[in-house]
């Protein structure tokens, strides 16, 4: 069964860059059948998609954080990142790492598979 | 505020049925249909229940059902149990700056 962990710091200062890691535990974020994203969640609030991505294909950001956000991945090692740069105590969050479901484009917000979450806290 | 809007709560006995909205607009809900359902417990990760409106993944429930009608989803809870119990989020596609939104969630108590 299918595994996803998150990983990073869980404070960071304003102005500072969130790095997060995604380790799935299976070969399949090199497969053209699933698209793996990012999701966010303030607490107290509801989810926010922050981007997905094919690993053969394109990435695909939230506009809202576009301007400074990356996401990549590393087959080799089965991980994939989330680079946020100059975060601000508005980015404090439980950040997920999920995987759509299979076959399916990243448009249908179909997570089906998701990690623990990690918490993220932004503040000087 | 979120782009998506739901009741902030909604209740029922347990065996009952409830339903729980999700209006949009034209430009999201009503413009596709990729609408997306989750459930979360307290401290957990979503669960995917509803998927493209009415499908649901493997393992879910046949309790759980989907509807869409215009500009508004729906998520339907039949027999509920207590184990019902959570936040329900709707998501859809938003064509007008695409994007996949989500909605300001539900919360069902079981009574």
């Amino acid at each position: 069964q299918l595994q996803l962990q998150e990983s990073g710091p869980g404070l960071l200062k304003p102005s500072e860059t969130l790095s997060l890691t995604c380790t799935v535990s299976d070969d399949s974020i090199g497969s053209s059948a699933f698209y793996w994203g990012w999701v966010r969640q303030p607490p107290g609030k509801g989810p926010e998609w922050i981007g997905s991505f094919l690993y053969s294909g394109s990435t695909y950001y939230n506009p809202s954080l576009e301007s400074r956000v990356t996401i990549s991945a590393d087959t080799s090692k089965k991980q994939y990142s989330l680079k946020l740069t100059s975060v601000s105590a508005a980015d404090t969050a439980v950040y997920y790492c999920a995987r759509h479901v299979q076959g399916s484009g990243w448009y249908r917000g179909a997570f089906h598979v998701w990690g623990q979450g990690t918490m993220v806290t932004v503040s000087s | 505020q979120s782009a998506l809007t739901q009741p902030a709560s909604v209740s029922g006995s347990p065996g009952q049925s409830i339903t729980i909205s999700c209006t949009g607009t034209g430009s999201d809900i009503g413009g596709n249909n990729y609408v997306s359902w989750y459930q979360q417990h307290p401290g957990k990760a979503p669960k995917l229940i509803i998927y493209d409106v009415s499908d649901r993944p493997s393992g879910v429930s046949i309790r759980f059902s989907g509807s869409k009608s215009g500009n508004t989803a729906s998520l339907t809870i039949s027999g509920l149990l207590a184990e019902d119990a959570a936040d329900y989020y709707c998501t859809s596609y938003a064509i007008s700056n695409t994007r996949v939104v989500f909605g300001g969630g539900t919360t069902l108590t079981v009574l």
